[in-house]
């Protein structure tokens, strides 16, 4: 079982609020990467990063922003939290291109 | 058109019976093929992957790949409840970011939701 944490597991928050989704892997993983799902649809990538000091967006267009600072974090921040912020957000590591390993998810919900 | 195709179903069966998941895909780059597990309200988890044409095998699990027709399938034989599940399948190939740096990029077909019956 892969070991990846993400906290919290779900979230209720106001519009306008600042967020920040916490992601920690203990695998040593040089990449890894945050994905969006929305309920019946595909996973869709969001950010990513292959190392420390590295973040690329992803294929989806996110207002979101990450950082790299150490190799077993990869947090996630929203500046101002809105209801389209809504939805589940997935986080993920892998040491080789055919393997990623998600955590549990974060559930978001912004009123 | 999208790079990954699955049938969402969702899709139910009795205990004990043959299920098979299929995807269809355009991307002739793709080289790896996952198959990855969703319960409901946790993250994919990780079935199985392969490389080249042809059949793997793991327990009641069989990943299945046709290069040619760009096809791929899971089959779970004499299926329980407890997979009752969102299968995904994912496929991956190297890509390059603006600086040069490559990376596995993986690209998820939409799940099918399985139920299994007792």
């Amino acid at each position: 079982e892969a070991d990846i944490y993400q906290t919290p597991r779900y979230l209720v928050i106001g519009t306008g609020k600042k967020i920040t989704l916490e992601c920690s892997q203990t695998m040593g993983h040089d990449k890894m990467y945050w994905y969006q799902q929305d309920p019946g649809m595909e996973l869709h990538l969001i950010h990513y990063s292959y190392g420390v000091n590295s973040t690329e967006k992803g294929d989806l267009s996110s207002e979101s922003t990450v950082s790299r600072i150490r190799t077993e974090h990869f947090p996630l921040t929203l500046e101002s939290a809105r209801p389209s912020h809504t939805s589940q957000y997935l986080c993920a590591s892998s040491a080789h291109q055919e393997t990623q390993y998600f955590g549990p998810g974060t559930r978001l919900l912004v009123l | 058109q999208k790079e990954v195709e699955q049938d969402p179903g969702p899709l139910s069966v009795p205990e004990g019976a043959i299920v098979s998941l299929n995807c269809t895909y355009s991307n002739s780059a793709f080289q790896y093929f996952m198959w990855y597990r969703q319960y409901s309200r946790k993250g994919p988890e990780l079935l199985m992957y392969t490389y080249s044409s042809g059949n793997k095998e793991d327990g009641r699990f069989t990943a299945q790949v046709d290069k040619s027709s760009k096809y791929i399938s899971l089959f779970i034989r004499d299926s329980q409840p407890s997979d009752s599940a969102t299968y995904l399948c994912a496929m991956s190939l190297i890509a390059a970011n603006a600086g040069g740096t490559s990376y596995g990029k993986l690209t998820f077909g939409q799940g099918t939701i399985l139920t299994v019956h007792p």
